[in-house]
């Protein structure tokens, strides 16, 4: 079955970059997404790849997929303190699909 | 920018009582879904809509869950008789149709907030 999983909490310096990590299990997902959530508010789409990708880079973030090990991950470079938040990975076979959620990683950035 | 809006932002309700949650998704779009997050819990998938059917449903969405689109802009998610269980964050969704099989943007709501007490 589909399983997404994620650590739970990160924390890093302001200007630093952040790496969160996503495990998933269907192997047959298709697109691979990380979504934001504010305090109060919905989920925000940040950027997804394709499954045949490695690698995608939208400015400060970059998405790398290891298909073999099924692990993606996200990096934020010089990292702000507006992004802290709680960022969710998410996997569907395509478009009309649903998503399949991780937990949620916490992601506190200090000043 | 376009954008799904739900009302209402927060529902407090008792048990047993029935409930409707609606969402107003981003007009062209074609694909509406519900999901749901119980406090310190991974967000569900619910039921996905299109065509005026229910395209795919979870094991959660049972008989107590029905969806409907009313009109050409409400999507609204009934709970037919509440449990404490099903306090939770509800978020709908919608997502445009991409020809040849490209990537899809779900566009999610903020979310209302139902207490079942």
């Amino acid at each position: 079955g589909e399983d997404v999983e994620q650590s739970l909490f990160l924390s890093v310096r302001e200007g630093d970059s952040s790496v969160i990590n996503c495990t998933y299990t269907d192997s047959s997902s298709t697109y691979l997404y990380w979504y934001k959530q504010e305090p109060g508010a919905g989920l925000q789409l940040l950027t997804y790849i394709f499954s045949n990708m490695d690698m995608k880079q939208d400015q400060r973030l970059t998405v790398l997929l290891n298909k073999k090990d099924k692990h993606l991950s996200l990096r934020i470079a010089d990292t702000q303190t507006g992004d802290s938040a709680i960022y969710f990975c998410a996997e569907s076979l395509g478009y009309g699909n649903k998503l399949v959620f991780g937990a949620g990683t916490i992601l506190r950035v200090k000043s | 920018e376009p954008e799904v809006t739900q009302t209402p932002s927060h529902q407090v309700t008792q048990m047993g009582q029935e409930v409707i949650l609606r969402c107003v998704p981003i007009s062209n779009h074609l694909y509406f879904y519900w999901y749901r997050q119980i406090l310190g819990q991974k967000v569900e998938f619910l039921v996905s809509f299109y065509n005026n059917e229910i395209s795919e449903k979870s094991e959660i969405f049972d008989d107590q869950f029905s969806v409907e689109r009313p009109d050409g802009s409400n999507f609204t998610l009934k709970i037919r008789s509440t449990k404490l269980e099903d306090s939770a964050m509800y978020f709908c969704a919608s997502s445009d149709f991409q020809s040849g099989g490209g990537p899809y943007e779900q566009y999610f709501g903020p979310g209302t907030r139902l207490t079942v007490t």
